[in-house]
């Protein structure tokens, strides 16, 4: 199975500051990467699908880039509503898989 | 808009079963391949098995092959997990969601607990 390593596995970061995060595919992906946001206690929401495309109605702050193996999720001038755990995941192949997540909060 | 809402969950022993229902809303449930997801207390996100349009075509992690069966009711808009032989480890929040790419929509989840 495709193995999707992330990193870092924790950021803390002030308000308005960029957010980087990485995920790394132990095999090609192509582009069958897609992001995730799951705030506490609630259901992941779709942020970026197909690497670079940001779904319906995710601020633009979002943005995601890559293909391959090496992918990048960018949160540009983070919000307070932006502290959440962020997860990769990849369509490329059966079975799919998740990044073991990265947790961002706020300072 | 489109909705999941997901019941069934609960509290079972080891060995015992249980299944999960998701109800769906708000599109043309027949057109979209379905997919349940899991997530153990304070894990991450690991991808269970999805179904195809027409049933024709199901896939499972290794993890829960030939324990759980994923089967949807297109005349009732219905996707669901029955889960047998249930292991401790199994305990988890579960999740539907809809597609087998992107997964662009997903249930609140039901908590699932296996407990001697």
């Amino acid at each position: 199975e495709i193995v999707l390593t992330q990193s870092p596995d924790f950021q803390s970061v002030t308000p308005n500051e960029k957010v980087t995060i990485t995920c790394r595919a132990s095999q090609s992906v192509g582009n069958g990467l897609h992001w995730y946001q799951q705030r506490p206690d609630q259901s992941p929401k779709l942020l970026i699908k197909y690497a670079s495309q940001t779904f319906s109605g995710v601020p633009s702050r979002f943005s995601g880039s890559g293909s391959g193996t090496d992918f990048t999720l960018t949160i540009n001038s983070l919000e307070p509503e932006d502290s959440a755990t962020y997860y990769c995941h990849q369509s490329s192949a059966l079975p799919r898989t998740f990044g073991q997540g990265t947790k961002v909060e706020i300072k | 808009q489109v909705q999941l809402v997901q019941s069934g969950g609960g509290l079972v022993k080891p060995g015992e079963s249980l299944r999960v229902s998701c109800a769906a809303s708000g599109f043309i449930f027949e057109d979209y391949y379905m997919t349940w997801i899991r997530q153990a207390p304070g894990k991450g996100l690991e991808w269970l098995s999805h179904i195809s349009t027409t049933s024709e075509f199901t896939k499972y992690a290794d993890s829960v092959k030939g324990r759980f069966t994923v089967s949807r009711d297109n005349a009732k808009n219905s996707l669901f997990l029955q889960m047998n032989n249930l292991k401790t480890e199994d305990t988890a929040v579960y999740y539907c969601a809809r597609g087998t790419l992107e997964l662009d929509y997903w249930g609140q989840g039901t908590l699932v607990t296996v407990s001697p």
